[in-house]
């Protein structure tokens, strides 16, 4: 079972390009959600879904997009990469917002 | 904003003793949970507190909840060198669909 997995592992961008950053799980849950993790301040929400075809806004989300099309996928896009998007990106899944989060090894973007 | 806010930022104690991290919150919550982060790695969930339940163990984890006072606190006793790591709370709240994490307490177990 691999649980969810997340790639790529390491990424570098130049500001103005874009990228998908993947995660997909193997656990059939029906709620996913994206996180960045930035130093002191935590996990903050970026995008989440309930299901397929249903996503919306978290916390932070200027500067991304996301999508939907199946359970088991829900890659998160950067449209048009800045520095200030250089953080470490999180996939989690659970069986719904209320319950346990099975979270990916992250992913570390650095935009230069 | 952050929902949770843990504290202390950060705890050094030595190997046998017990760590106590303590997690507040500001609107109303269906449950609350706490996190593991070894460094570089994703969270790992360590326990699940529901808004009508006041204390719960899972090994040498303690949590309680005090929804008046909407606090929480995780006790590890007997710490071991290896749980060494960032602990975060999260709540979900009733209303949003979210599942939203404190900045986390950096608990360093010195051998």
């Amino acid at each position: 079972n691999a649980g969810v997995t997340q790639t790529p592992k390491f990424q570098v961008l130049k500001t103005g390009q874009s990228m998908t950053l993947q995660c997909a799980q193997d656990m059939n849950h029906e709620y996913m959600s994206w996180y960045r993790q930035d130093p002191g301040m935590g996990l903050r929400l970026i995008h989440y879904s309930v299901g397929a075809g249903i996503t919306d806004q978290g916390e932070v989300p200027n500067g991304y997009n996301v999508s939907r099309s199946t359970t088991e996928d829900f890659p998160l896009r950067l449209l048009s990469a800045a520095p200030s998007q250089t953080s470490v990106y999180f996939c989690a899944s659970s069986y719904s917002w209320v319950a346990e989060a099975f979270f990916g090894q992250g992913t570390r973007l650095t935009v230069v | 904003s952050q929902q949770g806010e843990e504290d202390p930022q950060a705890l050094s104690i030595q190997e046998g003793e017990n760590a106590t991290m303590n997690c507040s919150y500001k609107t109303s919550i269906n449950n609350l949970q706490w996190y593991r982060q070894n460094s570089g790695r994703g969270l790992v969930h360590l326990i699940l507190i529901r808004s009508n339940e006041r204390e719960k163990h899972s090994g040498r984890l303690r949590v309680t909840l005090d929804t008046s006072k909407k606090s929480s606190s995780l006790l590890i006793t007997a710490s071991r060198a290896a749980d060494t790591a960032s602990y975060f709370c999260a709540t979900s709240d009733p209303s949003g669909s979210r599942l939203t994490f404190g900045e986390g307490t950096q608990l360093t177990v010195n051998p």
